[in-house]
């Protein structure tokens, strides 16, 4: 089935803490697992993506971890700073198709 | 980085109205998609379109519902008639390739009364 679950719904963290946000898959056809992050009223924004050859990608504080036999992948987003502050989603595309299937979105706030 | 423009930003008509959303991807991309997102929900697709076709739509995309490019111009997106439930905010995007990239436009906000 295609769909992608993401959790939680809404994350609070201090500044300099790391937020994790969470998201599973039940289609083993999805090979390309992308974070987008939007800002009120702005357009979604690529963060960073994974493809399974590998379990695990950074870009500066930001980390996905990925685990293909439970089917889960996570954002783990180090130092967390206030301008973090925007709602997560995480994706997934594959088997053929170019369509994005979205998580729910996750509400991050940093508090300074 | 890349740049997808919407034309408009909102659109407020009345049901059973006929209303266009413009979108102007990247350059260079040949791959174009539409999202809706009705307020405080995920992104859910609705169609995409290469080389002068549709590719995949989603059973959101109802009948009344068409797209086009044509002759290279904006990428749009036809609701005729509209419905109270067209209600979202419509997102435009455009990659290169199917597998690559997709860039997202700012999204025009609808309004159905």
């Amino acid at each position: 089935q295609q769909q992608v679950r993401q959790s939680p719904q809404s994350l609070t963290v201090w500044e300099g803490e790391t937020a994790i946000l969470n998201c599973s898959y039940e289609d083993s056809t999805f090979d390309y697992f992308p974070w987008y992050h939007q800002f009120p009223g702005e357009s979604p924004a690529l963060l960073i993506a994974i493809r399974p050859v590998s379990n695990k990608k950074e870009d500066g504080r930001f980390t996905i971890f990925f685990n293909k036999r439970e089917k889960k992948f996570s954002l783990h987003i180090a130092d967390s700073q206030p301008g973090d502050s925007a709602t997560y989603f995480c994706a997934a595309s594959g088997g053929g198709s170019a369509k994005l299937i979205f998580g729910e979105g996750t509400k991050l706030t940093v508090s300074s | 980085g890349p740049k997808v423009l919407q034309i408009p930003s909102h659109q407020i008509i009345d049901m059973g109205q006929m209303v266009t959303l413009n979108c102007d991807p990247v350059s260079n991309h040949l791959y174009f998609y539409w999202y809706k997102q009705i307020l405080g929900q995920q992104m859910e697709f609705l169609v995409n379109f290469y080389n002068g076709k549709v590719m995949e739509k989603s059973k959101l995309f109802k009948d009344q519902f068409s797209v086009e490019r044509p002759d290279g111009s904006y990428f749009t997106l036809k609701i005729q008639p509209t419905a109270l439930e067209d209600s979202a905010v419509y997102f435009c995007a455009s990659s290169w390739g199917g597998q690559d990239t997709q860039y997202f436009g700012p999204g025009t906000r609808l309004l159905v009364l």
